[in-house]
Formats: C-alpha cells, structure tokens, sequence
C-alpha cells in the first residue's frame, strides 16, 4: 500500500540555518502530498502542498518540490526561527476516488531551534 | 478559515466508564476523520465518515464507535474506557472534492484512570 517515510528525528538546529527534512513516499498512480506542523499542545496545521510533479508549495518561507522521478517531497527554508520550532508530518492523500479520500502519514520530524 | 472544534481540550475519564468525544466543523465538509496519537506510533486512523450516517473503519477501530447523524458533528465513542486508550484524540474534516487537504481541530487529551 501507500506509505510515506520521514527522515528520522529529533533535528536540532541554530537561529538562521538552513533547514531540509526527507520526506520520500511510495503510491500508486499521482497522489496529492502535503506538509503538516504541530506547535506543542496544539493540531496539526496545513503548512503547503502540492498536487502534481513539478509543483512547488510554499508559505512562511517554507518549499517543498513535488519530484515525480525520486518519490520525493523534501522541505527547505533558508533561515529557520525558534518559532519554528514543532513537530512536521509529511502526507500524500490515496487515490480513492469515490468516498473519503485519506491522509497517510509520515512518522513525524520534530525540529527544535536553539536561540 | 476552516473552523474544526473539539469539545474538550483534556478530559479524564475512568476505566469502564462509556466516553463521547466531540467534533463540530463550519465549513459544510463531506468527510470527517477521528486520529489518535501516541509517541513512536504517529497518527492512527480510528473512523472516518465521507457522508451523514455513512462510516468507515480506519485502522485501529477496535474499542471505537462513531456517530454522523449531522454533517457538521461526527462523533467518537469509546464503549468501555479502558487505560491503553489514554491518549491524544485528534479531528480533521475536508470537502469531498480530491486532493484536497485535511483541516485539524486543537486535539483532546484524554486519560483513562
């Protein structure tokens, strides 16, 4: 079946350094991928997505490229923040056309940034 | 913006005791969903509905019951608490048109005494 695999965490990074984390999935057919953040206490929040190889999401200085020809849907951002400092999911949606489409989800990367 | 409201934020309950927990959306979506989380396992799929009083089993939907009976309200029913379902219980709700995302409510904390 579908899966997602992230890159292992924990991650700890400084103030304004350059952030990647894996994300790379096995799925039939062109699923829709997506990146989640979970702030401590909180739900997961949509942090961008894209729905088709070659798109690039992107919101609050975060990227990510859906590449088609390495599974793959990394996420960047050039100058990380202590606010940025949460748990990120990697997603892609199955391909169920009829009924509820669902999430499947990678194991989750938390990021902690030190001042 | 998507709304998705639980009813409680922490909640504690006792062994055997029948617990409901609630989910309220405003946004007119198709499907709902109920996750749990625990540390080291992720996010496990419990129920999902893709309509009123239609369901789905997920992928841990043992000890789980739902209920749709309004489109807005899906709710999730442990039958018997018991301790090894002390955990944090998440909702999300999206429309029924593909490749759409998920919206997450705040979570319940939920411990079993």
């Amino acid at each position: 079946g579908d899966s997602v695999t992230q890159m292992e965490g924990p991650v700890t990074l400084s103030e304004e350094a350059f952030l990647t984390i894996n994300c790379t999935y096995t799925a039939t057919g062109y699923p829709s991928l997506f990146w989640y953040v979970q702030y401590p206490g909180e739900g997961l929040q949509l942090l961008l997505k894209a729905t088709k190889a070659d798109d690039k999401g992107s919101n609050k200085g975060f990227e990510a490229t859906y590449r088609k020809e390495t599974t793959s849907f990394h996420l960047e951002k050039g100058s990380v923040q202590v606010s940025d400092s949460a748990v990120y999911f990697c997603a892609l949606s199955d391909q169920k056309v009829q009924g509820a489409q669902k999430l499947v989800f990678g194991q989750g990367t938390r990021l902690t940034i030190n001042p | 913006d998507v709304k998705v409201t639980q009813s409680s934020r922490y909640l504690v309950k006792r062994t055997g005791e029948k617990v409901f927990l609630e989910c309220v959306q405003d946004m007119d979506h198709e499907n709902m969903f109920w996750y749990r989380q625990d540390p080291g396992l992720g996010l496990r799929l419990i129920y999902f509905s893709y309509d009123v009083k239609m369901k789905e089993k997920g992928d841990i939907p043992e000890g789980y019951s739902v209920s749709r009976e309004k489109k807005e309200r899906f709710s999730l029913i442990l039958e018997s608490a018991s301790t090894n379902q002390t955990s944090m219980y998440l909702c999300a709700s999206r429309t029924g048109y593909l490749n759409q995302p998920q919206h997450f409510g705040d979570g319940t904390r939920l411990s079993i005494l």
